[in-house]
């Protein structure tokens, strides 16, 4: 099946600094979401992109689609402790099965 | 609005028991999703469905069935549980195909375990 690739694994920032985060895939997707998970929780959807080269914010979130259509990535600008938790890249190509494609997500940690 | 409901949150199984993971939205969203989440994955899909009778396997279903009856209602059953089917359970629901202006909702989550 389809892959995202997800990187980094895995972050360790200082509150307040800028955070960014990537997916990639070998496919094109034409749907790219952007979701948080907390702990015990479901994802939650923090940014849906529905066009290539489309850039889109949400407070200090900002994402884009690729202009390949094979990419996409999250910034979170001026970390606060809340952000604390796994974001995850989701893509959907739109054809085959309706469900969307996960990267394995990047998992948040802010050191205060 | 208590959008996506599963239940139960935690539950354990021995090998070889049956059970079924409940799932309902109130949203009157046709399209709904079963997902499990294994550790340091990313969310695999078991089954989904567009719609009340119509549903269709994912990438991961061997080991699962589900059932549309109504809207708001998709259970998924898990006949003879294995040590495999360990696992964090999530279902979702979309008003679109592709996941709609929304994306999905997604609900809290059922964690299970086959000892």
């Amino acid at each position: 099946g389809q892959q995202l690739n997800q990187s980094p694994q895995s972050m360790f920032i200082q509150e307040g600094e800028d955070v960014s985060m990537n997916c990639t895939s070998s496919s094109i997707f034409n749907t790219w979401l952007w979701y948080k998970q907390d702990p015990g929780e479901g994802p939650v959807l923090l940014i849906a992109l529905y066009k290539a080269g489309e850039l889109t914010s949400n407070g200090r979130l900002t994402a884009q689609f690729g202009i390949t259509r094979k990419d996409s990535f999250l910034n979170i600008s001026a970390s606060i402790p809340s952000d604390v938790g796994i974001y995850f890249c989701a893509g959907h190509s739109g054809g085959g099965a309706d469900g969307l494609t996960f990267g394995k997500g990047t998992h948040l940690i802010i050191q205060p | 609005n208590a959008g996506v409901t599963q239940t139960p949150k935690f539950r354990i199984l021995k090998i070889g028991q049956s059970m079924t993971l409940q799932c309902t939205q109130d949203m009157n969203h046709n399209y709904m999703y079963w997902y499990r989440q294994d550790p340091g994955m990313g969310l695999k899909l078991i089954y989904y469905s567009v719609g009340a009778g119509i549903t269709d396997k994912g990438e991961v279903p061997n080991g699962y069935n589900v059932s549309r009856s109504t809207t708001e209602d998709f259970p998924l059953r898990l006949e003879l549980a294995a040590p495999s089917q360990t696992s964090v359970y999530f279902c979702a629901s979309s008003p679109l195909r592709q996941g709609g202006n929304y994306g999905y909702t997604f609900g809290s989550g059922t964690r299970l375990t086959v000892v």
